[in-house]
């Protein structure tokens, strides 16, 4: 079964200071992966995904993930954080077959100070 | 675009009524929905996949006969919870495939058993 990880609850940086979410997948193929974000009181928004080719993914709002196969990981990165990225974020992996269904992390919720 | 809205945002009923919740895909056609159930400061957890025109997949755990799953048109499917209970509150997402195996999801719905 596949499972994903997300080792840090909680991860505190100040606005302007690099930020890095760490994600950990367990998956036989080749995963399927997704980085989404919460912000209260709004539904979850797409980030960026990896489906296969470039392992360096970009994505919205200046993120970026890098998947690593050697790994498992899928680790999402910011050089300059935001106030306005203080939210909640969530790691996923696809499964394979039609239905493509998602496994969640638990979770990273980010603080930015001023 | 891959826009998906919920109806409602929030509701409270009294123990023992069947509260409906539509998920809508506005700008693509959807085969496949989700229904996730998010408990606070939780992740996200599957409930079922809906695809449409068929009987929807639940995961196990999940009771068919309270959580009523319809998928009648490739942008509509609701959730009806059944004869509530307040161990039934929770916030609830529905997500809609679209594109590229990518799952788009909704702001969720409140859901409030007295």
């Amino acid at each position: 079964a596949q499972s994903v990880t997300q080792p840090d609850i909680h991860i505190t940086v100040s606005e302007g200071a690099s930020l890095e979410l760490r994600c950990n997948y367990s998956y036989g193929a080749t995963p399927y992966l997704f980085w989404y974000v919460q912000s209260p009181g709004q539904g979850l928004q797409l980030l960026l995904k990896y489906f296969s080719g470039d392992t360096l993914v970009q994505g919205i709002k200046g993120f970026e993930a890098e998947f690593k196969r050697s790994q498992s990981s899928f680790n999402l990165r910011k050089p300059s954080v935001h106030w306005s990225d203080a939210a909640e974020y969530f790691c996923a992996v696809g499964s394979s077959g039609s239905a493509r269904q998602l496994t969640f992390g638990s979770g990273t919720q980010l603080t930015v100070l001023p | 675009g891959a826009v998906v809205s919920q109806h409602p945002s929030r509701v409270i009923c009294k123990s023992g009524t069947s509260v409906k919740i539509e998920c809508r895909s506005l700008d693509f056609q959807a085969t496949t929905m989700f229904w996730y159930r998010q408990f606070p400061k939780q992740s996200l957890m599957l409930m079922a996949t809906s695809n449409e025109g068929s009987k929807a997949t639940y995961e196990q755990g999940v009771e068919k006969d309270k959580f009523l799953i319809n998928h009648a048109s490739l942008t509509l499917s609701t959730l009806t919870v059944t004869s509530a209970h307040p161990e039934d509150s929770s916030f609830y997402i529905c997500s809609a495939r679209g594109q590229a195996d990518t799952q788009y999801f909704g702001p969720g719905t409140r859901l409030t058993v007295l």
